[in-house]
């Protein structure tokens, strides 16, 4: 079985400062690893995911997540953040294997203030 | 590519009735769906695991009489909440896991299904 933690449950930041959301896994086989961000009322759209290769994926809107597998981590990282950034974001992981489901951490809420 | 829909987006209900969800793949195939409730503030807790053609499987905990699930096409899965009760009311999400991904198993999420239960 595989698990996440979301070491954050919020994040406030003032725009334009980076940011980065922590995410460790820990998993007995190989994983896939994803970050999804949920705006209010709406379902999940995937930023970013890590499924094998370079260890440094970029995503959309400017998010990036370096993957380290010693560390068992995959943070989110982005290095200016606007308003409309502001919403929940979840990392999941999956393992290996066709049509397994994804485990999800419990969320971090990134509020930026003006 | 790859968008899922949910119908409706939200639904208000009297207490005992049941509610019927659908969720639908536009422009993939999807044999696997995952049915997800989502409380005010909270992760997603995987519900049920819908496969095309055959029965679902139940997360530990979900009454499978009470959340029917049924995937009919390789485009369409249904959750009803049967006798629904207010500590139902929730936000109910599905994702679906596009057929030709291979070993990859990234899986696109609809918008979501806000229920009321009154």
């Amino acid at each position: 079985a595989q698990s996440v933690t979301q070491l954050d449950s919020q994040v406030p930041v003032f725009e334009e400062a980076p940011v980065e959301l922590r995410c460790n896994y820990s998993s007995s086989v190989s994983v896939y690893l994803f970050w999804y961000v949920q705006y209010p009322n709406q379902g999940l759209q995937l930023l970013l995911k890590y499924l094998s290769g370079s260890t440094l994926v970029k995503g959309i809107n400017g998010f990036e997540a370096e993957f380290n597998k010693s560390q068992t981590s995959f943070h989110l990282r982005k290095p200016s953040v606007h308003i409309s950034d502001t919403a929940e974001y979840f990392c999941a992981v999956g393992r290996k294997t066709s049509g397994s489901r994804l485990t999800f951490g419990e969320g971090t809420q990134l509020t930026v203030n003006p | 590519g790859a968008v899922v829909s949910q119908h409706p987006s939200w639904v208000i209900c009297k207490s005992g009735t049941s509610v019927k969800i659908e969720c639908r793949s536009l422009d993939f195939q999807a044999t696997t769906m995952f049915w997800y409730r989502q409380f005010p503030k909270q992760s997603l807790m995987l519900m049920a695991t819908s496969n095309e053609g055959s029965k679902a499987t139940y997360e530990q905990g979900v009454e499978k009489d009470k959340f029917l699930i049924n995937h009919a096409s390789l485009t369409l899965s249904t959750l009803t909440v049967t006798s629904a009760h207010p500590e139902d009311s929730s936000f109910y999400i599905c994702s679906a896991r596009d057929s030709t991904s291979g070993d990859y198993n990234e899986q696109f999420f609809g918008p979501g299904t806000r229920l009321t239960v009154l």
